[in-house]
């Protein structure tokens, strides 16, 4: 059975910094894997969408990326702002949707 | 398009009645999933449909716990008897058959006490 893990659990930074969110998983058979936001009382929000035959993708500040082989992916978010808080969730498509505990993103004014 | 569609947002009842939450899907997405998501658990795939089927029910925790697709705009999941443990957010989620990408709902909160 697919296992999601994301690190760390919680991340706090001020404001403008880059940062990456982290995430692996155990199985690398996967179609494809995809990050979500969520916000506190909130339904989650697709961020980016990476097939398992690419390596990486951009949306405005965030960059994610995918190593299959190693069961890795990424998420970078440059010149961070306040907005940006929320809890940032990985999920891996191998025919079922299996996601990580997320992390928690502060980001300080 | 409205994106999934989840009724009802938020339900108080009493211990041992019936729960029934509601997910209307995105039009044209041929893979339907619930979950529920708990502070101690996190997110729990509990079933998924494809194409009206269900495909995987093995997150599905007790005989409580049911789940329908009659059609392609509509399923449910329906909790009976209903216990306060089973107080929690459950999402409906529909999935892009072109790309794959996950689309949720707002999610229902029963409170069962």
């Amino acid at each position: 059975k697919q296992e999601v893990t994301q690190i760390p659990a919680a991340l706090s930074v001020p404001e403008g910094e880059n940062l990456v969110l982290n995430c692996s998983f155990t199985d690398s058979a996967i179609y494809n894997l995809q990050w979500f936001r969520q916000d506190p009382g909130k339904g989650l929000t697709s961020l980016l969408l990476i097939q398992s035959s690419q390596r990486e993708q951009t949306s405005g500040r965030l960059n994610a990326s995918l190593d299959k082989s190693s069961g890795r992916s990424t998420l970078y978010i440059a010149a961070s702002q306040p907005g940006d808080s929320a809890t940032y969730l990985c999920a891996v498509d191998d025919n079922d949707m299996r996601f990580g505990a997320g992390t928690r993103l502060t980001v300080k004014p | 398009d409205a994106g999934v569609i989840q009724s009802p947002r938020h339900e108080v009842t009493e211990m041992g009645q019936e729960v029934t939450l509601r997910c209307k899907p995105i039009s044209g997405h041929n893979s339907l999933f619930w979950y529920r998501q708990t502070m101690m658990r996190g997110l729990e795939l509990l079933i998924y449909f494809n194409n009206n089927v269900p495909i995987d029910d093995s997150g599905m925790p007790e005989d409580r716990f049911s789940a329908k697709m009659p059609n392609a705009s509509f399923s449910t999941l329906k909790i009976q008897p209903s216990e306060p443990r089973d107080s929690a957010v459950y999402f409906c989620a529909s999935e892009s058959a072109y790309t794959g990408e996950l689309f949720f709902g707002e999610g229902s909160r029963p409170t069962v006490l």
